[in-house]
């Protein structure tokens, strides 16, 4: 089975600067794809980017991107210029290669604060 | 984007008393839908897999005869917790998959409905 780590319960940001949040899997599929989600206090979750592991390059989204080391099966989350709308918990999420039926499945997030 | 809507956002009933919670897929088709639940702080947690026509698939350790799910058409799955115990206050939180886009394995969240049980 697989699982996915976020050792970082909390994180704080000051505005306009960048954080980090790692994430890291276990898994022994070759074939996946990685996310990340936000979920504001609203409590919807909103897909912020998302990577697959056939592709060597980083994904980018405006100001989030990833660090994807597939070997060392990390999955980091950029964010640039910090805005307080990104305090969020930001949660890491793995699916494998397997058509339609095929859930996500969650780390144990971050609670990320932006501080003005 | 595709957008998916769950009704009621906030419930509350009594102990023993049935609760259903609905999840639709409002601009797409969704052969399959996810129901998770999620605990305060913490993350989410799959229950069941749900699909069109056919019988949802549970998650070990999730009683299926007190989380019932119909998913009786392409946009509509309900999940129907019954006998409310106090322990099943939760956020459930249901999600889909565009039907012919499951190459990018994206999910679309509803918004979540808060459950409590007196």
């Amino acid at each position: 089975a697989q699982t996915v780590t976020q050792s970082q319960p909390e994180m704080s940001v000051q505005e306009a600067e960048t954080v980090t949040l790692s994430c890291t899997y276990d898994t022994s599929e070759n074939n996946y794809y990685l996310f990340w989600y936000k979920q504001p206090p609203s409590r919807q979750m909103i897909l912020v980017i998302r990577q697959e592991a056939y592709k060597q390059q980083n994904a980018t989204e405006n100001r989030f991107s990833v660090n994807f080391q597939k070997a060392a099966k990390s999955f980091s989350l950029k964010i640039s210029d910090s805005q307080l709308g990104d305090t969020a918990m930001y949660f890491c999420a793995f699916m494998k290669h397997g058509g339609g039926n095929t859930p996500l499945v969650f780390g144990k997030g971050t609670r990320l604060s932006v501080i003005a | 984007g595709a957008v998916v809507s769950q009704h009621p956002s906030w419930v509350i009933c009594k102990s023993g008393t049935s609760v259903k919670i609905e999840c639709r897929s409002l601009d797409f088709q969704a052969t399959t839908m996810f129901w998770y639940r999620q605990f305060p702080k913490q993350s989410l947690m799959l229950m069941a897999t749900s699909n069109e026509g056919s019988k949802a698939t549970y998650e070990q350790g999730v009683e299926k005869d007190k989380f019932l799910i119909n998913h009786a058409s392409l946009t509509l799955s309900t999940l129907t917790v019954t006998s409310a115990h106090p322990e099943d206050s939760s956020f459930y939180i249901c999600s889909a998959r565009v039907f012919g886009t499951s190459y990018t394995g994206e999910l679309f969240f509803g918004e979540g409905s808060r459950l409590t049980v007196l």
